[in-house]
């Protein structure tokens, strides 16, 4: 099993640019999340879904997008990037069913807005 | 807002001395994990803790979740430099289906 898988590892993005940020996992989770960190702020919860069909903001939301339309896959897109958006981006799957949300996490996604 | 402050925030200490990493919050957690990060990758889970003054021991790293589950310890005995890493937090509300981070504590053990 690959586990989470993200991609890219890095982009370098002008404001007002826009992209997709992909996520897959192959564990047959039903949640996954979007996360961003950045330095002395620890994770950040950005966008969350508890199933294909089934996506709700998180704490900073503003400025991405997601979709859900399999479980394997979470796309996350930034509409309009702009320097605040500079950060490490990652995603993270969890089963349901444990009761802890205990997360999975992929090798992130550094990203730059000049 | 519900918070869940790490101590300290960074340490540095040499090989083969103990050290211990707190996490507080005034909030009542169902579960807390803890995970690690080493640089250029994503967090890993450590360990989960359920039960108010439950321990678990993962080798040399020592968990307890406090009796009233709104605070959790890490201590690392003899600590060695592959210990190296950014220490997470994370405590789960059942409640609303949250999980609270700790904005992390950077470990680094000088061989």
């Amino acid at each position: 099993n690959a586990g989470v898988t993200q991609t890219p590892k890095f982009q370098v993005l002008k404001t007002g640019q826009s992209m997709t940020l992909q996520c897959a996992q192959d564990m047959n989770h039903e949640y996954m999340s979007w996360y961003r960190q950045d330095p002395g702020m620890g994770l950040r919860l950005i966008h969350y879904s508890v199933g294909a069909g089934i996506t709700d903001q998180g704490e900073v939301p503003n400025g991405y997008n997601v979709s859900r339309s399999t479980t394997e896959d979470f796309p996350l897109r930034l509409l309009s990037a702009a320097p605040s958006q500079t950060s490490v981006y990652f995603c993270a799957s969890s089963p349901a069913g444990t009761g802890t949300y205990e997360q999975y996490f992929g090798p992130g996604t550094r990203l730059t807005v000049t | 807002t519900q918070l869940l402050e790490q101590s300290p925030q960074f340490l540095s200490i040499q090989e083969g001395e103990n050290l211990t990493v707190y996490c507080n919050s005034s909030s009542v957690f169902s579960s807390l994990q803890w995970y690690r990060q080493e640089p250029g990758e994503g967090p890993v889970l450590l360990v989960t803790v359920v039960t108010g003054g439950e321990v678990k021991k993962l080798k040399r790293l020592t968990f307890q979740f406090g009796d009233a589950r709104k605070d959790s310890s890490l201590h690392i005995t003899a600590a060695q430099p592959g210990d190296t890493g950014l220490y997470l937090c994370a405590g789960f509300m059942d409640s609303n289906y949250q999980l609270i981070w700790g904005a992390g504590t950077k470990l680094i053990i000088k061989p």
